[in-house]
């Protein structure tokens, strides 16, 4: 496997559910993201880490938890979603910008969610 | 805050015809900028960037020169073929964790 992956690619689930989503990197980036994206509206950052450590989390409500067991892997647990959480779930990796600049973000798939 | 505005699509067009797609942005300090397009049914990809005043970026026919004096980054191509039809984002980073999407413009092209 090259580049971002993500797992599943369709995920349809009831709001009672809980579920995972997983992305894998092999890229060597140190810097892991999950975006929202949903029709008409800009991508929406969600969490994202650096070295495993969480540095950003964007007043996103509690039924998404994030984890990071390490710099390659990225999951998103789901419970107790609401359907306006239906959306694209993107996960994107980078190296982590500093004094050598800012990089380019490398994206996965995306897993299509749908919450009934 | 940071924010990036791009025309609204959807961009409809006949093959080989010139496009533009339009973007500004606000930001502080010098944001680098890029332009990612997305196919059906798959993530963004990085189409091209530039990271300082007056820089251009360039990829698979398509451009973009950073104009800091309009705070633009317009994306270009001149003679577009069925394979671009996809949508594009325009985005920019100020060196933190955050890039700053548009909402993205549909292009079709049409044989």
């Amino acid at each position: 496997e090259t580049g971002v992956t993500q797992t599943p690619r369709h995920l349809v689930m009831g709001m009672t559910n809980k579920k995972s989503l997983k992305c894998e990197q092999h890229l060597g980036h140190n810097a892991m993201y999950w975006y929202k994206q949903s029709a008409k509206k800009p991508l929406e950052l969600m969490f994202v880490y650096n070295f495993k450590e969480q540095t950003e989390n964007n007043s996103v409500p509690s039924r998404f938890s994030p984890e990071c067991p390490n710099s390659s892997h990225l999951f998103l647990h789901l419970h107790t979603l609401q359907p306006e959480d239906s959306a694209l779930y993107l996960c994107a990796s980078s190296q982590a910008p500093g004094l050598a600049g800012v990089f380019e973000q490398y994206f996965g798939p995306g897993t299509r969610l749908t919450v009934t | 805050g940071d924010s990036v505005t791009q025309m609204e699509g959807p961009v409809t067009l006949s093959e080989e015809a010139f496009l533009t797609i339009n973007c500004t942005y606000t930001a502080t300090g010098y944001p680098s900028l890029f332009w990612y397009v997305q196919y059906p049914g798959e993530g963004l990809q990085l189409l091209l960037k530039a990271t300082k005043a007056d820089d251009k970026g360039s990829n698979k026919g398509f451009e973009a020169t950073y104009r800091k004096e309009t705070t633009s980054f317009h994306l270009e191509k001149g003679s577009v073929q069925v394979s671009d039809s996809a949508v594009y984002f325009c985005a920019l980073s100020s060196g933190t964790y955050k890039y700053i999407f548009g909402t993205g413009t549909r292009l079709k092209v049409l044989a």
